[in-house]
């Protein structure tokens, strides 16, 4: 059973663009949920979807910043007009329906930033 | 607000000793305790989790110990290994709020020879 996919896993991107973040969550897996890790600190939650739903994205910055997952593929996260401040590892996190809260982790990706 | 207060920030153990990292919370809400080890370049990987109705958890040589009145909780880490060398993230959660996990902010732990 393969675990939580990311990709990709390294992300430069110049000031202005967008960068897209996929993750495909472990089989079965239909919670999923993102994570930001700023060097040197811990990893802040952004949001939670389930298929076709945003459940909580109160950890998302208000602009910019969009999440999805879709009914078919990979969920996305979305950073239009990126600064050097989003520079960050982004973690995905998946879990199983009716679970008590264990989450999975992806690999990360680290998006860069110039 | 920060919900976690995880210390210490860095850790140094001699291998064979007992590594012991301690986590507080502040909402009595959370009812899910997980500890994460990360690696350099890797993701967080779950290493043992507990719910407040026990005082602790064991899972080979790695501790849980939970304190619900004091709102803390720990990771011991017995016989201490060089390749335990990480930093380890402790975190909560709480079952009606969709389990988003709330975070402490890491301890780097170093298992000298």
């Amino acid at each position: 059973n393969a675990g939580v996919m990311q990709n990709p896993r390294h992300l430069v991107r110049r000031r202005g663009q967008e960068a897209r973040l996929r993750c495909s969550p472990m089989k079965g897996h239909s919670h999923v949920y993102w994570y930001r890790q700023l060097p040197e600190e811990g990893l802040k939650f952004m949001v939670y979807l389930q298929k076709e739903n945003i459940i909580d994205e109160s950890g998302m910055p208000k602009e910019r910043f969009s999440a999805e997952f879709p009914k078919e593929g990979p969920s996305i996260l979305r950073i239009q007009q990126v600064v050097r401040g989003d520079s960050a590892a982004y973690f995905c996190a998946s879990s199983p329906p009716g679970t008590g809260g264990e989450q999975y982790f992806g690999p990360g990706t680290r998006l860069t930033v110039t | 607000q920060q919900q976690v207060k995880q210390s210490p920030q860095s850790l140094i153990v001699q291998k064979g000793g007992i590594s012991i990292i301690n986590c507080a919370y502040e909402n009595t809400a959370f009812d899910y305790f997980p500890w994460y080890q990360q690696f350099p370049g890797k993701g967080p990987a779950l290493l043992i989790a507990i719910r407040p109705d026990v005082s602790e958890k064991k899972e080979g040589r790695f501790t849980i110990s939970f304190n619900k009145s004091a709102k803390q909780f720990s990771l011991h880490i017995m016989d201490s290994q060089p390749g335990d060398s990480a930093t380890y993230f402790c975190a909560a959660s709480r079952t009606g709020g969709g389990n988003k996990l709330t975070f402490g902010t890491g301890t780097q732990l170093k298992v000298e020879l």
